[in-house]
């Protein structure tokens, strides 16, 4: 049973360009977390998604990013026009239908950086 | 505000020996769930030990127990006869029973001396 897949592991944007990162959760789990990483800190809450919506996307900037969880594939956070603060690790965490208080588990997180 | 407070950024402990990690949250909710995520340098975090908040006794997994002091406000890690591959980050957490929204510390790196 594979775990949370992120893909990709390393991704190197110049000032401007798109990042898109992509997380496939467990198989069963239909809630999936995004989490961003900056040096030498916590991880901070983006986004909460399940199955084709968004149901917390208070800690995400307004603009610029976007976060999806379509019907079929990956979760997808979107990245546009990124700047050098967006330099971070992105990780991705999945967890079953509960209410809350359960294991999250997470994938190995994607590091972008931005020349 | 929710927050969680790891004081320690570092730490280290000699191999075979025991080290504590300390954490204090804040929070005006009485029914919650404490965790420690380990990060090792492979960066995938993992579960190490949970706590539910309506439980007085404290969680054990192995070497790992926690010693959680509720009116404190404090969860901390107790590693017992450290290994090498304990050398990792170790994140605190919690998260209010019914939500869904973990808040996370901002870590201890822990290395484990030969």
């Amino acid at each position: 049973n594979a775990g949370v897949m992120q893909n990709p592991r390393h991704l190197v944007r110049r000032r401007g360009q798109e990042a898109r990162l992509r997380c496939s959760p467990m198989k069963g789990h239909s809630h999936v977390y995004w989490y961003r990483q900056l040096p030498e800190e916590g991880l901070k809450f983006m986004v909460y998604l399940q199955k084709e919506n968004i149901i917390d996307e208070s800690g995400m900037p307004k603009e610029r990013f976007s976060a999806e969880f379509p019907k079929e594939g990956p979760s997808i956070l979107r990245i546009q026009q990124v700047v050098r603060g967006d330099s971070a690790a992105y990780f991705c965490a999945s967890s079953p239908p509960s209410r809350g208080g359960g294991e999250l588990f997470f994938g190995e997180g994607s590091r972008l950086t931005v020349l | 505000a929710q927050t969680v407070t790891q004081s320690q950024p570092e730490m280290s402990v000699q191999e075979a020996e025991t080290v504590t990690l300390s954490c204090t949250y804040d929070t005006s909710e009485s029914n919650y769930y404490l965790f420690w995520y380990k990060q090792p340098p492979s960066r995938q975090m993992i579960l190490v030990i949970r706590q539910e908040a309506y439980k007085q006794q404290n969680a054990t997994e192995n070497r790992f127990s926690v010693n959680f002091q509720k009116a404190a406000k404090s969860f901390s890690l107790k590693i017992s006869d450290s290994q090498l591959g304990d050398t990792a980050m170790y994140f605190c957490a919690f998260i209010h029973s019914g939500t869904y929204k973990y808040i996370f510390g901002t870590g201890t790196r822990l290395k484990v001396l030969a």
